[in-house]
């Protein structure tokens, strides 16, 4: 089984709906991230959360709100999806510094994606 | 000005071929650098870290220029399984700041 999924992996909606896309992992991390990515820019940092208690804006959060329902589950959700919203959105997570091991400083593991498209 | 920019691509090359990327940062103060492979519709993956010192593994080797704020990726003897789009990463101490470039495409062809 995938240490990182995402659920759905696609989905199609209206301008206006409420959209909400799920991440879960089985690596024990602490640190869970929301990405978006668009052809040309490159992944784009949304959300970030350290632990079940700590929540943080990324680079592009305007439009989305997020859930860390616990430590192994980190929801994304668009309250009124809109077109520019279309993209391929991925979740990651990463090890906490106080526990990461000799090599893999930061490394981040990437759910498989889920590909979302408004219309 | 991006915080990190790549040349898109893309990079043609044969089978066997050595082929280079040059990566630039914009921020001083980062110290954390990475090299990423990402296949088409798929998720991003680790390919190496790069530390101050360089790193090799295997035929892949980065290096790092901090004086010109630049990271470069060497893959020699070019397979066709090569062939992916390489995302250069750079971030701070802390780690949970993670700047990603665009990426940099890579056809490895027979």
């Amino acid at each position: 089984d995938a240490d990182v999924t995402q659920t759905p992996r696609n989905r199609i909606t209206k301008t206006g709906k409420r959209i909400m896309l799920e991440c879960s992992q089985t690596k024990g991390h602490d640190r869970m991230y929301w990405y978006r990515q668009d052809p040309g820019l490159g992944l784009r940092l949304i959300y970030y959360s350290f632990d079940v208690k700590d929540i943080n804006k990324g680079e592009i959060s305007d439009g989305y709100s997020v859930s860390r329902q616990a430590q192994a589950k980190f929801s994304l959700s668009l309250e009124s999806a809109i077109p520019n919203q279309t993209a391929l959105y991925f979740c990651a997570t990463s090890d906490s510094p106080a526990t990461r091991l000799a090599g893999s400083y930061n490394e981040q593991f990437f759910g498989p994606g889920t590909r979302l498209t408004v219309l | 000005r991006k915080e990190v920019e790549q040349d898109p691509g893309p990079f043609n090359v044969p089978e066997g071929a050595t082929v280079a990327f040059n990566c630039t940062y914009s921020n001083s103060a980062s110290q954390s650098f990475f090299w990423y492979r990402q296949d088409c519709r798929k998720e991003p993956k680790l390919l190496m870290s790069v530390y101050s010192s360089g790193n090799e593994d295997g035929r892949f080797t980065a290096q790092l220029n901090r004086a010109s704020q630049y990271i470069s990726l060497l893959i020699r003897d070019s397979k066709l399984s090569d062939s992916a789009t390489y995302l250069c990463v750079v971030g701070n101490t802390g780690g949970f700041k993670t700047i990603f470039g665009a990426g940099t495409r890579l056809f490895v062809k027979a």
